[in-house]
């Protein structure tokens, strides 16, 4: 079974609002994260990674949380725009190896006008 | 626009056949990793390739085998299809061997559809 995953595969919100798109994963040993958004017909595209040794990091309009406690990863969106509508995956990697990612089912964002 | 290149961006071919997907990483990136991403399974790793090696094997079938050149262009061949195999098949890129501190980028994937 896959160690990442995401608990709402469908999420609808009010363009302005802010987003919050969870994920759990199940592997203690993974030390990196990252999230993606997928646009129909393209490949997934880098938002925002996190090291294991932090709990929060911010880009532009996105915030990425990590509770390691619970294992459980957060990435918010804020003022929506429609063009944030897409798929949203977040993916993990095990500390060493070369395996490269392992990615969740992803959450369709859907922004209502 | 990741810098990642795939071609071609759609192929529809019949069972049996045999077809050979190719990837250009980013400038300077040296790992190459192969993904499917299908209706029900996501995107599932299939192999790794650092600098012209392989590293690592994911859920890569037999009929599947991929290889990278020395100008770090990569290749997937993929044989005997099945229906199945219908899916997106990714590239993407990394200038280190583990992306512990550097994301994997994308290209924009080849459909592959088998008649």
């Amino acid at each position: 079974g896959e160690s990442v995953g995401l608990h709402l595969p469908t999420l609808s919100v009010q363009e302005g609002d802010n987003s919050i798109i969870n994920c759990a994963y199940s592997n203690s040993a993974s030390d990196y994260f990252i999230w993606y958004k997928q646009e129909s017909g393209k490949g997934p595209q880098f938002i925002i990674d996190i090291r294991s040794n932090m709990d929060k990091r911010q880009g532009q309009r996105v915030t990425v949380l990590l509770n390691k406690t619970v294992k459980h990863l957060s990435l918010q969106i804020a003022a929506t725009q429609p063009g944030d509508s897409a798929v949203y995956f977040c993916a993990e990697k095990l500390g060493g190896g070369a395996d490269g990612l392992t990615f969740g089912k992803g959450t369709h964002l859907i922004i209502q006008p | 626009d990741s810098g990642v290149t795939q071609t071609p961006k759609h192929l529809i071919t019949a069972t049996g056949q045999r077809v050979t997907l190719r990837c250009s990483p980013r400038s300077g990136d040296l790992s190459v990793y192969w993904y499917q991403q299908s209706l029900d399974q996501g995107l599932q790793f299939l192999i790794h390739y650092y600098n012209g090696e392989e590293r690592a094997k994911g859920n890569i079938l037999e009929r599947f085998s991929a290889q990278q050149f020395p100008d770090l262009h990569s290749e997937l061949n993929l044989s005997s299809l099945e229906l199945g195999d219908s899916a997106l098949y990714f590239c993407a890129s990394s200038p280190r061997l583990q992306p512990n501190n550097s994301p994997l980028h994308f290209g924009n994937g080849t459909r592959l559809t088998v008649t």
